[in-house]
């Protein structure tokens, strides 16, 4: 495809149960970042993934989020017995990394609603 | 501490009216972006820049590295252009993640 995709569009679970969030980047880009938004509030970055290198994981809120990236494809986050306060729509975005900073092009997001 | 923050938080305006959001930064960033963000939660980028001024049909966008500002401004604006804007950067000493400003709701009443 053209664009980052994300998959599934809509989320909604119980407290407790686990989910996991997939996010497809655009072919080619290296770097990949995943966001949330909760309700009335701005983005968060979470973890940031480039090439073969260790990921970013300073803004997981807690350890019951993960992520993981398949080489430079997809990546999938992983958010473990979900809190309401987990319900929050999850970016994903990615971008070309050649040793500075490239644009980022954001996926359509997840809205995650958590019961 | 890297810091973004946009003003006003919420801008009703009427069709036609010339609109200025403005969005300022703490220390030197690599790059500013103005994004776009609709009630369904989709992100649009608007305009990327590191200096100077960049159009795009009604929308322009400016910045200023030494005072640490930009502005993006609509020009004609309309009903469609509802929605929330949101300036974010790239700090220079980040891993070029994006800070976020906190968003301007903006409405454009017919």
């Amino acid at each position: 495809g053209a664009g980052v995709s994300q998959s599934p569009s809509n989320k909604v679970t119980e407290k407790g149960k686990d989910v996991e969030l997939r996010c497809d980047p655009i072919s080619g880009h290296t770097a990949l970042y995943w966001y949330r938004q909760r309700l009335g509030q701005g983005l968060e970055f979470l973890i940031y993934f480039q090439g073969n290198s260790a990921p970013d994981k300073s803004g997981l809120p807690s350890d019951r989020f993960s992520a993981e990236r398949t080489g430079e494809s997809v990546s999938t986050l992983t958010i473990q017995r979900t809190q309401q306060e987990d319900s929050a729509v999850y970016l994903c975005a990615s971008s070309v990394r050649s040793g500075s900073y490239n644009e980022q092009f954001f996926g359509p997001g997840t809205r995650l609603t958590v019961l | 501490k890297n810091e973004v923050e946009q003003s006003p938080q919420n801008l009703t305006a009427q069709e036609g009216e010339f609109i200025t959001i403005n969005c300022s930064y703490s220390v030197g960033i690599s790059a500013l972006h103005w994004l776009q963000q609709h009630p369904g939660g989709g992100i649009v980028s608007l305009f990327m820049l590191s200096s100077g001024k960049k159009k795009h049909g009604r929308l322009i966008a400016t910045i200023n590295i030494q005072e640490k500002h930009s502005s993006l401004h609509i020009t004609a604006s309309h009903p469609r252009d509802s929605a929330v804007y949101i300036c974010a950067v790239v700090f220079m000493d980040s891993n070029y993640q994006l800070i976020w400003g906190a968003g301007t709701k903006l409405i454009i009443k017919p």
